[in-house]
């Protein structure tokens, strides 16, 4: 079958670093995305893996090991703007599964 | 660039009835598909059209069907509907079929759909 996991619920302080890991058992495999979602609005992309290694854009990375089925996103310098839900979703032979999201809480 | 849309935003409906969905992709954009959102399950894949064409078809009854038009916007139809279809339905563009760096889904904002 088809399994992504990530942590249901996180929280951090403003200012912080936060790991927010994926796990997955899936029956292809074709890229991991990560999206964000703030409360009530769509997903947006965040971060794309099909190698492994780490990739970077800005404050946020992202990391990749297949033979592990594991990944993670890293989020450094947090501000408040960052509490949101944070979407793994792995694409197998034929379309994207999500796993069901981390809600990441900032506070001051 | 104007993202993508979805009509209604918001839809209540009882039972029995029956629901069409709308979605307009990103211009340029051929691929479009459809997720369920619910609190419990995340985002579920529903289906992928592409070209006018089902490509792919998630897991769920045929009760759920769906088509793209030659200009690719899509709609989704629920028929009979049941309490458990309450949920966020979001629709997503591409430029193609397929994963990839430059292949990246854009999402529009939903549908909220609540039966009664």
């Amino acid at each position: 079958g088809q399994n992504i996991d990530q942590p249901t619920e996180m929280t951090a302080t403003e200012g912080a670093i936060v790991q927010i890991n994926c796990t997955y058992q899936t029956s292809g495999f074709n890229g991991l995305f990560w999206y964000q979602q703030h409360a009530g609005e769509a997903p947006t992309f965040l971060s794309y893996n099909v190698l492994d290694g780490l990739e970077e854009k800005g404050r946020f990375s992202s990391f990749l090991s297949r033979s592990k089925g594991y990944s993670y996103l890293l989020l450094k310098e947090l501000q408040m703007k960052d509490s949101a839900s944070y979407l793994c979703a792995v694409y197998n032979t034929d379309k994207l599964i999500f796993g069901t999201g981390t809600r990441l809480q900032v506070f001051p | 660039k104007a993202g993508v849309t979805q009509t209604p935003r918001y839809l209540i409906k009882t039972r029995g009835q029956q629901v069409t969905l709308s979605c307009s992709p990103i211009s340029g954009h051929r691929s479009v598909s459809w997720y369920q959102q619910t609190p419990g399950q995340g985002l579920q894949f529903l289906f992928e059209y592409f070209s006018e064409t089902q490509r792919n078809k998630g897991n769920f009854p045929g009760r759920f069907s769906g088509r793209q038009f030659s200009n690719s916007r899509s709609e989704m139809n629920v028929s009979t509907l049941e309490l458990g279809d309450s949920a966020l339905y979001l629709c997503a563009s591409s430029w193609g079929s397929g994963t990839g760096r430059n292949n990246e889904q854009f999402f529009g904002p939903g549908t909220r759909l609540t039966v009664l």
